[in-house]
This record gives structure tokens, C-alpha cells and sequence, in this order.
């Protein structure tokens, strides 16, 4: 089954404004973590922010920001002030349990194209 | 900072050739992963390795193997390549460890073709 949904293929936004991807994932673990990647066109994967299940507050790291909604299952990314160079592949990721690292599943990704 | 390498960023290869991937990462983490990533499905985890020697498969394991003889040096191998194993390969290393909170650092990818 499809543990992290990205239902946004593609999406485009202007300059300066803000813009939000959509992830919603599906775990049945009570302590599980939510991460977002963005992997330009060089295709390294960059770590940008990470929200744990038992965390109140949302993460938020510079312009990045998770709106985490734990009961519908839903970890969305907002850019705010987008800027050309945010014009990349995104990629929503979760780890379950409290076992070695290696359960860490991606989504299929957004792609953003920041217009100017 | 934490540095993945990977020996090639884009690879062509023939049909039942032999390939090596190799990746290296300099932040002496325990764990290493191998991943496959295509257009619409996200990345797909093939094997991954918790120490020297230890590797376990991931989703995707049919067609690859995976070495791990030093705990910076993980290697995908390709035992006899096809047309469907064209792809990016990229791969990752994180610290070992319980609780979800442990980021995965990526290699810049291999862009493999196989004709």
C-alpha cells in the first residue's frame, strides 16, 4: 500500500508568493518522523525540514514550513517569498517506529516551477 | 559536511554487461542505502547496509547485489543489466540509531542507461 502520497505532479507559482505541496502519508505506528527533500536538477537530494509525530508545534526551518495535521494523516509543505532557484523536484518522506532507520519511504513528487 | 560521492553521474551500459555503482561517504555513518528512483514513483530503496559486511534488501532487490567490505564504501552491482534497469541510482548514508529523526544525506545520483 501507498504509504505517502504526493497528489500534485506538477506546480507552478509566481515569484515572491507563497506556495503549499500536499503530502498525506498512512501509518498505523504511533511515533513515526515526516521529512521534505527538494532535489534540484543537479539531482542531489536536499534535506530541507523534519516534523516527529509527537512534536506540537510545526516544524519550520527559514522559508520552509510543515503544516502538520495529525489526524488527517497530512504533512504539507509551504515555501513561503518563493525565488527562482525553489524551481525544483520536492519529495515528502516519513520513517515508522522506533527501528533502525531503514523504513523510509518517499512519495512520488512534486514538481515546482517558481515563474518570474 | 557530510559528503556522498558517487563514482559516476551518468553511466551507459549495454545489455548484460556487468555494472558497478560505487558510492563513498566520509561522515563515518553506519548505515548506507541504494535507491532507484523513476519518473512518477518516487525513490524505491533497494538494499541497504547497517555495517560492514550487513546488508538487508529493500523493495526493489531483483537483479541487484549490493558489497560492503569498508564502512565508507557501499557498492549496487548489476549482475547482468537490462533495458528496465535504465535509471537513477542514488545513494544515501545516516546514522544509526532508534526514533524516527535520523535524516538520510544523498549522493548526487547516477543517471544509468542501459541499451
Amino acid at each position: 500500500a501507498q504509504k505517502i502520497t504526493q497528489t500534485q505532479p506538477g506546480m507552478f507559482v509566481q515569484e515572491k508568493e507563497a506556495v503549499t505541496l500536499d503530502c498525506t502519508y498512512d501509518t498505523s505506528d504511533q511515533s513515526y518522523g515526516l521529512f521534505w527533500y527538494k532535489q534540484p536538477s543537479s539531482g542531489e537530494m536536499i534535506f530541507l525540514i523534519y516534523q516527529g509525530s509527537y512534536d506540537e508545534q510545526n516544524a519550520t526551518e527559514g522559508r520552509y514550513s510543515l503544516n502538520f495535521q495529525k489526524a488527517r494523516k497530512s504533512a504539507n509543505l509551504v515555501i513561503s517569498a518563493s525565488q527562482l532557484g525553489d524551481s525544483a523536484m520536492y519529495f515528502c518522506a516519513m520513517r515508522e517506529g522506533q527501528r533502525n532507520n531503514n523504513d523510509m519511504r518517499f512519495g512520488a513528487g512534486t514538481r515546482l516551477t517558481v515563474k518570474p | 559536511d557530510v559528503k556522498v560521492t558517487q563514482s559516476s553521474r551518468y553511466l551507459v551500459k549495454r545489455t548484460g554487461e556487468k555494472v558497478f555503482l560505487e558510492c563513498v561517504q566520509d561522515m563515518d555513518h553506519e548505515n548506507m542505502f541504494w535507491y532507484r528512483q523513476d519518473p512518477g514513483l518516487g525513490l524505491r530503496l533497494i538494499y541497504f547496509s547497517y555495517d560492514v559486511k550487513m546488508k538487508e534488501k529493500g523493495d526493489i532487490p531483483e537483479g541487484y547485489s549490493v558489497s560492503r567490505e569498508k564502512k565508507e564504501r557501499f557498492s549496487l552491482i548489476l549482475e547482468s543489466a537490462s533495458t528496465n534497469q535504465t535509471s537513477m541510482y542514488l545513494c544515501a548514508s545516516s546514522l544509526i540509531g532508534t526514533g524516527p529523526s535520523y535524516e538520510q544525506y544523498f549522493g548526487p545520483g547516477t543517471r544509468l542507461t542501459v541499451t
